[in-house]
């Protein structure tokens, strides 16, 4: 879906560096939620946020951060990236208004940490 | 917190054979449940979901029952073709400020 969208969307870093994922969306979605998906753990939440206020840890926040800079951006930081991290990193909006928690996804970033 | 399970992890199946993925959950508030198809290096996207009070729904080849009281739901496609290969999800929510709960997904392969 074009309309959120995800930068980079592949990073190679080192360990103990920092790193910002960046998530945009042109949907006026007011919810944003940071996933990351490993091979046979399904997609575990980080971070989410139901308004731009509103900030909540997920099951695996340790070692995360998030901003909600505006409704439209919502950013995941790894304040020093160790190589447990390495994941496919996925934004999602969602819509209360709907009546629905549908989560519309972005394109995701593959991330490596050597 | 909400916990949900799913299963196989795994399912492969001759093309025109029917596929049958199953998911239970934990919290009795929840009352949507999606499912969502990720194909290979895309996204994952919804295909199809129900609220909790209906008890099936159907669109062309694919359909979701839910059985609130044993609290588990289940995907059914039918007549499957290879461009169903893909890794499926099953979600469920309480909604409102409630957040979305993933099973760890299977993974379907449809053989030629």
């Amino acid at each position: 879906d074009a309309d959120v969208t995800q930068t980079p969307r592949n990073r190679i870093t080192k360990t103990g560096k920092r790193i910002m994922l960046e998530c945009s969306q042109t949907k006026g979605h007011d919810r944003m939620y940071w996933y990351r998906q490993d091979p046979g753990l399904g997609l575990r939440l980080i971070y989410y946020s139901f308004d731009v206020k509103d900030i909540n840890k997920g099951e695996i926040s340790d070692g995360y951060s998030v901003s909600r800079q505006a409704q439209a951006k919502f950013s995941l930081s790894l304040e020093s990236a160790i190589p447990n991290q390495t994941a496919l990193y996925f934004c999602a909006t969602s819509d209360l208004g709907t009546g629905k928690e549908t989560q519309y996804f972005g394109p995701g970033t593959r991330l490596l940490v050597l | 917190g909400e916990n949900v399970e799913q299963h196989p992890s795994t399912l492969s199946v001759q093309e025109g054979d029917s596929a049958v993925i199953k998911c239970t959950y934990s919290d009795s508030a929840s009352n949507y449940f999606p499912w969502y198809k990720q194909e290979l290096g895309k996204r994952p996207q919804l295909i199809i979901d129900i609220r909790s009070n209906v008890g099936e729904k159907k669109d062309q080849r694919i359909a979701v029952t839910l059985n609130k009281t044993a609290k588990h739901f289940s995907l059914h496609i039918t007549e499957t073709q290879p461009e169903d290969s893909a890794v499926y999800f099953c979600a469920a929510t309480p909604g409102g400020y409630q957040k979305v709960t993933f099973g760890i997904g299977t993974k379907l392969q449809v053989i030629p």
